[in-house]
């Protein structure tokens, strides 16, 4: 069975350019979840989905971050000025429902220049 | 606040030599916890749930155990395939299903 897939999986971009990355979560899945993983703060939740619905988007960082989740088999983050504070690796993972284990895609490592 | 703390950062280990990572937690009203193991470059792989006190979950040479306020991941003759990094999540109720990372454990085993 296919796992997440996200795509890119290495960005490298100029400060200022829009930035979407883009996740496929496992089929059959309600919940999606985006997170941002750095070496000084971990693993963080930005934003989660339930059948497609946005529920707690607390985590994302500022305005400039957006996330969609137009059917159940895609999902996009999307930054838009970026800047290099936002340089990261951003993990898309995915559940049957809320409470269950996630299964997480290999990530997009971004970088900001 | 932190609302998960693992320790140690980093742990080496000779093959053979048994040990455990310990997860603590302070957020209330769990509704789970999880342990992942993640490799260079790789998303984070899942591993055990685990519910309520008392309760534990083994699979090869790895067994997690839970408290009221922490877990520990046990792993007994540890290889060299079992280095990675061991990251402990939980999930709270009362912060809406918010879910929680910590920063994980760094093990290295030592053929």
């Amino acid at each position: 069975d296919a796992g997440v897939i996200q795509s890119p999986r290495h960005e490298v971009t100029e400060m200022g350019q829009e930035v979407t990355l883009r996740c496929k979560p496992i089929s059959g899945h309600n919940s999606l979840f985006w997170y941002r993983q750095t070496m000084m703060r971990g693993l963080e939740l930005l934003i989660y989905f339930n059948n497609n619905v946005p529920i707690d988007d607390s985590g994302m960082p500022e305005d400039r971050f957006s996330a969609k989740m137009p059917n159940a088999s895609f999902s996009t983050l999307k930054i838009q000025p970026s800047e290099p504070r936002d340089s990261a690796v951003y993990f898309c993972a995915s559940s049957l429902v809320i409470n269950q284990p996630q299964h997480f895609g290999d990530g997009t490592r971004l970088s900001i220049l | 606040e932190d609302q998960v703390t693992q320790s140690p950062e980093a742990l080496r280990l000779q093959e053979g030599e048994s040990s455990s990572l310990n997860c603590s937690y302070t957020v209330s009203g769990l509704r789970g916890l999880f342990w992942y193991r993640q490799d260079p470059g790789k998303g984070p792989e899942f591993l055990f749930t685990l519910y309520s006190a008392g309760e534990e979950k083994e699979k090869e040479r790895l067994k997690a155990t839970l408290t009221k306020k922490e877990s520990f991941l046990h792993i007994t003759a540890p290889k060299p395939e079992d280095s990675a990094t061991y990251l402990c999540a939980v999930q709270a109720v009362m912060e809406g299903n918010q879910f929680y990372f910590g920063t994980g454990t760094s093990l290295t085993v030592i053929p």
